[in-house]
């Protein structure tokens, strides 16, 4: 289903410290999954992304979770800079539903100098 | 590579007008593009799927009189907000992607005011 919060969830962090930024996805059968940055007043831009037949993928200090009993997703930023402050957005496509891209809630991360 | 472009970036308008949003693959030819809606500290909600020379897909709950989409070449689709009203005041992205990939690229998106 789609998730449409009426406020973003935030998280703040020190600069220099790893942050996790966590997504509950709501279809079990979905098959891919893709981080999102958006920046204010930006349109989404790609960050990871992971298929479900996986469970951990890395890119350069990021990394996605993949945990598909408890359908939790998590994005893990290593050495948080100010440069990732924005929205991050999770998001899931099922092709049992027409390959639609549904977005997650989304998460504010400010990062503190 | 990969770009998308929106125009305008912005618009501002009076309650009762149309406006006409242009989304624009640069260097890729974009088979199906997709129209999301933004509101403030909100998530993207996709409006409508459309395939080159073909009919927009509408979700559940958006009007397609309201909302006209165009999608006449593999690298152009227009949104037409006709008679806006300022509930339409949103921030409107479209993204685009070829035959084949789950891949989307999303343009900057553009902030409706309708006043």
């Amino acid at each position: 289903g789609e998730n449409v919060g009426l406020h973003l969830p935030t998280l703040s962090v020190q600069e220099g410290d790893n942050s996790i930024i966590n997504c509950a996805y709501s279809n079990s059968a979905s098959d891919y999954f893709i981080w999102y940055k958006q920046e204010s007043g930006k349109g989404p831009q790609f960050i990871i992304d992971i298929r479900s037949n996986m469970d951990k993928r890395q890119g350069q200090r990021v990394t996605v979770l993949l945990n598909k009993t408890v359908k939790h997703l998590s994005l893990q930023i290593a050495a948080t800079q100010p440069g990732d402050s924005a929205v991050y957005f999770c998001a899931e496509i099922s092709y049992n539903q027409g390959g639609k891209l549904i977005f997650g809630q989304g998460t504010e991360l400010s990062v503190k100098p | 590579g990969a770009v998308v472009s929106q125009h305008p970036s912005w618009v501002i308008c009076k309650s009762g007008t149309s406006v006409k949003i242009e989304c624009r693959s640069l260097d890729f030819q974009a088979t199906t593009m997709f129209w999301y809606r933004q509101f403030p500290k909100q998530s993207l909600m996709l409006m409508a799927t459309s395939n080159e020379g073909s009919k927009a897909t509408y979700e559940q709950g958006v009007e397609k009189d309201k909302f006209l989409i165009n999608h006449a070449s593999l690298t152009l689709s227009t949104l037409t907000v006709t008679s806006a009203h300022p509930e339409d005041s949103s921030f409107y992205i479209c993204s685009g992607s070829t035959s084949g990939t789950d891949t989307q690229y999303f343009g900057p998106g553009t902030r409706l005011t309708v006043l």
